[in-house]
């Protein structure tokens, strides 16, 4: 089975000050990750996702995250938090075996102050 | 440009009423998922299918059903509507392996 777990369900930040929105997960095999973001009375909106190779992916918005084998971790960070970053966000995974469908994790509200 | 879209945005049914909700792709995916959202859970799967003719009950399947029956649609049945399903629902829909899931713009499903 494949689990996410995000432990913070509110977190906010000053704007221009750095973000990090934390996730960890747990599944058999290699694990793909992702992080999608959804404003109010809409969709998700993907972010950017792990794959395989360098363990800092590059995303939208100026986005990044950091995957972290021995940790279990995939956090998502920007270095300067803006206003319109306010949003909530979803870190999802899938085994790199059989399944295709995404498990996501319960969300973390990000409020950036101005 | 490639969309999946969701009918109908909203939706108020009475208890015991069956509802059908509409998903359409046109990303040309083989996988279709729905998912509801609720307060406190995140998302959580109800159906998804791989392909036509395809279909696999998720981790909150019970009261709901689907039919794949071409690749584009993957409409979400309630038999007999609850108030517990009263929630947000999405339809995603994601190529191979390790390509990212497009998500519709979703159905909120109120059960009076």
């Amino acid at each position: 089975a494949q689990s996410v777990a995000q432990p913070e369900d509110q977190v906010n930040v000053a704007e221009g000050n750095p973000l990090t929105v934390k996730c960890t997960y747990s599944v058999s095999g290699n694990p793909y990750l992702f992080w999608y973001v959804q404003y109010p009375n809409r969709g998700l909106q993907f972010l950017l996702k792990y794959i395989t190779g360098d363990n800092l992916v590059k995303g939208s918005y100026g986005f990044e995250a950091e995957f972290n084998k021995s940790q279990t971790s995939f956090h998502l960070k920007k270095p300067s938090a803006l206003v319109s970053d306010s949003a909530l966000y979803f870190c999802a995974v899938i085994s790199s075996g059989s399944a295709r469908q995404l498990t996501f994790g319960s969300g973390t509200q990000l409020t950036v102050l101005p | 440009d490639a969309e999946i879209t969701q009918s109908p945005r909203h939706k108020i049914t009475e208890t015991g009423r069956q509802v059908t909700l509409a998903c359409h792709q046109t990303w040309n995916h083989n996988n279709m998922f729905w998912y509801r959202q609720d307060l406190g859970h995140g998302l959580r799967l109800i159906h998804y299918s791989y392909g036509v003719q395809d279909t696999n009950k998720g981790e909150v399947s019970d009261g709901y059903s689907v039919s794949r029956s071409n690749t584009e649609d993957l409409p979400l049945t309630l038999e007999s509507a609850a108030s517990s399903q009263t929630s947000v629902y999405f339809c995603a829909s994601s190529g191979q392996g390790g390509t990212e899931a497009f998500f519709g713009q979703g159905t909120r499903l109120t059960v009076v």
